[in-house]
């Protein structure tokens, strides 16, 4: 079993749609969770990072389920510019502070 | 500003042709790595450095070797390049590497072609 699993979708949704994602995790010592955002061919850029008590950025809500092992993100009100891959990334997955990567869930918002 | 510079932003190189890509930061981070990202999947870590300790992964090929002169910058060098080894290369640095907290900062890559 991957330490970080992602559904590689694409999730392919409409203007305005709201969309959710998962990632589930190996480790339950995990310690620190994020999502990254990579536009095509751009390296990775911090999107937001995941407390236990969930946190809201404007249209986006990360969540931690710690007992089920998986955090979410949840883009509302979707635009087209938010047409990227979203990374999962764990920390402590391996036993370290070293950043554990998923592959990545593709989104494409069209009009 | 720029935080994380890595130059070239693509590099081509000939088969076997040894090959150096670089990394610099402006963050004084102490940690730095170097991660190899293929089309659609996740960036796979090669190397890291804390501080001047490296540690390289188990399963990073020998044909790949790194130095950190300073804090400053770090370089990625491909001894024997080979067809599967062309990827876009990620460096990226996180503050201390002794903190869950830790969030790393990526530079734009290099995107290596081999012929």
């Amino acid at each position: 079993r991957k330490e970080v699993e992602q559904d590689p979708g694409p999730f392919n949704v409409p203007e305005g749609a709201t969309v959710a994602f998962n990632c589930t995790y190996s480790n339950s010592a995990s310690q620190s969770f994020f999502w990254y955002r990579q536009d095509c061919r751009k390296e990775p850029k911090l999107l937001m990072s995941v407390y236990s008590s969930g946190n809201e950025d404007g249209r986006f809500t990360a969540q931690l389920n710690r007992a089920s092992q998986y955090i979410s993100l949840l883009i509302r009100d979707s635009k087209l510019s938010d047409s990227a891959t979203y990374l999962c990334v764990v920390n402590g997955a391996g036993g370290s502070y070293i950043p554990t990567f998923g592959r990545g869930t593709s989104l494409i918002v069209h009009p | 500003d720029a935080m994380v510079i890595q130059n070239p932003r693509y590099q081509v190189t000939q088969f076997g042709k040894p090959v150096t890509l670089s990394c610099s930061q402006t963050l004084n981070h102490n940690v730095m790595y170097w991660y190899q990202q293929k089309s659609s999947q996740a960036p796979k870590l090669l190397f890291h450095y804390y501080d001047k300790d490296f540690n390289n992964e188990a399963d990073t090929p020998d044909n790949f070797q790194s130095r950190r002169p300073n804090t400053s910058f770090c370089f990625l060098d491909i001894r024997s390049p080979g067809l599967g080894d062309a990827a876009m290369y990620l460096c990226a640095t996180s503050r201390s590497g002794s903190s869950s907290t830790d969030t790393q900062y990526f530079g734009p890559g290099t995107r290596l072609t081999v012929l």
